[in-house]
């Protein structure tokens, strides 16, 4: 069975810093991987999408990056935000079954 | 072009009762999956249907079921309703061809 894990649980940087969100999962035969933000009680809102055939996407200041062999996926926010605090959450497709990882909660601080 | 759109906002039942909820596709989506987030968790694949039929399902009971409209809409139901069904219950549409799932507002279900 699928398992996504994501670490750091929760994060605090100052305003303007870069940083990284990891993302693993166990098993490498995936479909895709999504990356979400989820703002507090809301829907998820679509970052990016990595097609198991390609290594990176990149949408202004974020680049998502899928390693399939590793098992991992990092994503990168530059010149961090305030407006960037929520949570990010990564899935994986496998078959017709998606699983999430737990989320890391991302404070940015002005 | 519309987002995926649920109804209602908030629910708030009684242990044993049934739920329904509903969602309307984003436009040109054919495919819809359910999810069920308890708070601190990420969300949890509940099922999938493609044309009207399920064609995945998670780790979850036969009391939750679903249904898919020719229009792509589907609603989740939840029979026997017990206090730890009491989340945010997410739908996502996306189109066959892999694009990736777009996320409705989700409903908050309270279950007394």
């Amino acid at each position: 069975k699928q398992e996504v894990t994501q670490i750091p649980a929760a994060l605090s940087v100052p305003e303007g810093e870069n940083l990284v969100l990891n993302c693993s999962f166990t098993d490498s035969a995936i479909y895709n991987l999504q990356w979400f933000r989820q703002d507090p009680g809301k829907g998820l809102t679509s970052l990016l999408l990595i097609q198991s055939s390609q290594r990176e996407q990149t949408s202004g200041r974020l680049n998502a990056s899928l390693d399939k062999s590793s098992g991992r996926s990092t994503l990168y926010i530059a010149a961090s935000q305030p407006g960037d605090s929520a949570t990010y959450l990564c899935a994986v497709r496998s078959g017709n079954q998606f699983y999430f990882g737990t989320g890391t909660s991302l404070t940015v601080i002005p | 072009e519309t987002g995926v759109t649920q109804s209602p906002t908030h629910l708030i039942k009684t242990r044993g009762q049934q739920v329904t909820l509903r969602c309307s596709s984003q436009s040109g989506h054919n495919t819809v999956s359910w999810y069920q987030q308890a708070l601190g968790q990420g969300p949890q694949f509940i099922f999938q249907y493609y044309r009207e039929e399920e064609n995945g399902r998670g780790n979850f009971p036969p009391r939750f079921s679903g249904l898919q409209f020719p229009n792509y809409s589907s609603e989740l139901n939840v029979n026997a309703l017990e206090l730890d069904d009491s989340a945010l219950y997410l739908c996502a549409s996306s189109f066959s061809g892999g694009i990736g799932q777009f996320f409705g507002p989700g409903t908050r279900l309270t279950v007394l």
